[in-house]
């Protein structure tokens, strides 16, 4: 089993839709969560991030976390075609250690 | 906040020839740096933990005396590729997380990558 897996997509949703991202992970002594949209061609920038079970809203980014489930999420509200990209799930795995395992990603296209 | 510069952000050279890529952090002291590396249509592979002062902490399979780290201040991380073969060349990116001490989970911010290309 993969330590961090996502779809890799591509997913795609029209203009204004709602884009749905979904992450699962297998160390269950995980401590924190990361999402990160990676345009092509260019590093990875921080979107949001989680540490406790239940939803966290900024903007149009709400990132959800599941750790009974081992399940983690991003959604976007209102998407737009700038938001298309590759977006990447990173786990911190080690209680309180820096060192994050990344997921391949998922790939959103948001058709105008 | 959280800037973090690197560079170059292209290098093209020939085999055999080492290349030194650098990472600060602008705005921001960092004990502890990462560096990544990422093939065409595959996610980030953590190469080495960068602190400074000490030893980096290098990922299983990568070899430490063909990528040389050097974290020399709180501020500046430098990775070098020694002796560079066409199958070096790939999305070399670096990334750093505020404050002391490589126990923290906040996030890590990353550089804007070099992307390597060994002839």
């Amino acid at each position: 089993q993969k330590e961090v897996e996502q779809n890799s997509g591509p997913l795609s949703v029209p203009e204004g839709a709602i884009a749905s991202l979904n992450c699962t992970y297998s160390d269950r002594g995980s401590q924190s969560f990361f999402w990160y949209r990676q345009y092509s061609g260019k590093s990875p920038e921080l979107i949001m991030f989680i540490y406790s079970n239940g939803d966290k809203e900024d903007g149009r980014f709400t990132a959800q976390l599941n750790k009974a489930s081992q399940y983690v999420s991003l959604l976007i509200r209102d998407s737009q075609p700038s938001d298309s990209a590759t977006y990447l799930c990173a786990v911190n795995k080690n209680s309180g250690y820096s060192t994050l395992t990344f997921g391949k990603g998922t790939m959103l296209l948001v058709s105008p | 906040g959280a800037v973090v510069s690197q560079h170059p952000s292209w290098v093209i050279c020939k085999s055999g020839t080492s290349v030194k890529i650098e990472c600060r952090s602008l705005d921001f002291q960092a004990t502890t740096m990462f560096w990544y590396r990422q093939f065409p249509k595959q996610s980030l592979m953590l190469m080495a933990t960068s602190n400074e002062g000490s030893k980096a902490t290098y990922e299983q399979g990568v070899e430490k005396d063909k990528f040389l780290i050097n974290h020399a201040s709180l501020t500046l991380s430098t990775l070098t590729v020694t002796s560079a073969h066409p199958e070096d060349s790939s999305f070399y990116i670096c990334s750093a997380i505020p404050g002391q001490g490589s126990f923290s989970n906040q996030p890590q911010h990353f550089g804007d990558g070099t992307r390597l290309s060994i002839l």
